[in-house]
């Protein structure tokens, strides 16, 4: 098993570029969610899944777009990369409503 | 959700139980407690969760006060690794699990 599986782990971006940030999971979860930390601060939702098909925004979602077509993925895709977007990404996802959620190891990304 | 109040900074010396404190009396009767730690810039891990009794699993104990305005967690004997940013998140779950991190408690362990 696998878990929350995240690609690249570190990525450099120069402004105004585009780039999708993939994640999968082999646990056959309902529930994904994607999260930015800034340095020194918690985690804030990007936006998350409930199933296959349906996504939904969280507290910061100005920048970035999500799809669902699989239970396993759930890709974040950054257009027009701007600075404040450097950050470290981490996607998780979980089986019930209520239970745990795993996460990934993260995505570092860096706009300059 | 609820919002919730952790001190940003506590110290515990290795061997010793650690208490790591939080204020949330805005939580509403149907939602969670829930716990997770974060060790140096690794993704968050779920330690433990509960609603209303307290609970314990093999990495720590919940202690829910009764008038569920605030809850302990409590490290039975902390070691080095525990050494770790610890998050309290008060949520409904429900249809979308969704959690809001706070800033959370950096625990450190001291040899």
């Amino acid at each position: 098993n696998a878990g929350v599986t995240q690609t690249p782990k570190f990525r450099i971006l120069k402004i105004g570029q585009s780039m999708t940030l993939q994640c999968t999971q082999d646990m056959n979860h309902n529930y994904m969610y994607w999260y930015r930390q800034d340095p020194g601060m918690g985690l804030k939702l990007i936006y998350y899944s409930v199933g296959a098909g349906i996504t939904d925004k969280g507290e910061v979602p100005n920048g970035y777009n999500v799809s669902r077509s699989t239970t396993e993925d759930f890709p974040l895709r950054l257009e027009l990369a701007a600075p404040s977007q450097t950050s470290v990404y981490f996607c998780a996802s979980s089986q019930t409503s209520t239970g745990e959620l795993f996460f990934g190891e993260g995505s570092r990304l860096t706009v300059l | 959700d609820a919002k919730t109040t952790q001190p940003t900074s506590m110290d515990c010396a290795e061997g010793r139980a650690a208490n790591l404190p939080c204020n949330h009396s805005t939580i509403s009767g149907n939602e969670y407690v829930y716990w997770y730690r974060q060790i140096h810039s690794q993704g968050p891990q779920y330690i433990i969760h509960g609603l209303k009794n307290n609970e314990t699993n093999e990495m720590a104990s919940l202690i829910i006060t009764e008038d569920r305005k605030s809850s302990t967690l409590i490290l039975p004997h902390a070691t080095l690794r525990d050494t770790a940013v610890y998050y309290c998140i008060v949520s409904l779950g429900g249809a979308t699990n969704k959690l809001i991190f706070g800033t959370g408690t950096l625990l450190a362990v001291q040899p």
